[in-house]
């Protein structure tokens, strides 16, 4: 079945560090493809998206781009903030419907 | 507007307990899902209603897991009887229409079955 593989956390970082989330996926199809973000209290948020190979989803300086060649879907930030302290979670959907499939998340404490 | 409310947002619980979980949507949204997270592993998808009717309940663990979505507005999750491999975080999402309509997420209901 369908499946997404992210690093495991935490990641600590300082401020103004460059941040990448690595994320890979197994599935058949052509899925679109998801970060979520969840800070600390609150729900998941989407943070960005892209549904086909080669498209970047961008949002608040994070990016990342479909690879379809790789499978890969990773995340990266220039510079991050203390307020990006988060769990970042990478998930994909198919075509029907959004029943997403999610990797295992990962934390992301950034210090002042 | 008012975003997607869960109910209540922690539980603890003994083993053999009934614990029911509300989720109430953004108004209008027809379509309604629940996910959970156990134990920091992945979010899994458990079920998806389309107003009131199931449209996939493939996620569903086992029959101690009722889901209801009585009128179409607000869903209900029930476990009954509660074990221990429940403790989780319950997530409620909900959305306009599909495909790949943006989803909205509660904080979410952190079940503790000890």
């Amino acid at each position: 079945g369908d499946s997404v593989t992210q690093m495991e956390g935490p990641v600590t970082l300082s401020e103004e560090a460059f941040l990448t989330i690595n994320c890979t996926y197994t599935a058949t199809g052509y899925p679109s493809l998801f970060w979520y973000v969840q800070y600390p209290g609150e729900g998941l948020q989407l943070l960005l998206k892209a549904t086909k190979a080669d498209d970047k989803g961008s949002n608040k300086g994070f990016e990342a781009t479909y690879r379809k060649e790789t499978t890969s879907f990773h995340l990266e930030k220039g510079s991050v903030q203390v307020s990006d302290s988060a769990v970042y979670f990478c998930a994909l959907s198919k075509a029907a419907g959004n029943k997403l499939t999610f990797g295992g998340g990962t934390r992301v404490l950034v210090k002042p | 507007e008012a975003g997607v409310t869960q109910f209540p947002s922690h539980s603890v619980i003994e083993k053999g307990q009934t614990v029911t979980l509300r989720c109430d949507p953004i108004s209008g949204h027809d379509n309604l899902y629940w996910y959970r997270r156990v134990m920091g592993k992945e979010i899994k998808f458990l079920l998806h209603f389309v107003k009131e009717s199931k449209q996939d309940e493939s996620g569903m663990p086992n029959n101690r897991f009722l889901a209801e979505r009585t009128g179409g507005t607000y869903s209900t999750l029930k476990v009954q009887p509660a074990e221990l491999e429940d403790s989780g975080v319950y997530f409620c999402a909900s959305s306009l229409m599909e495909p790949n309509e943006k989803l909205f997420f509660g904080s979410g209901t952190q079940l503790s079955v000890l």
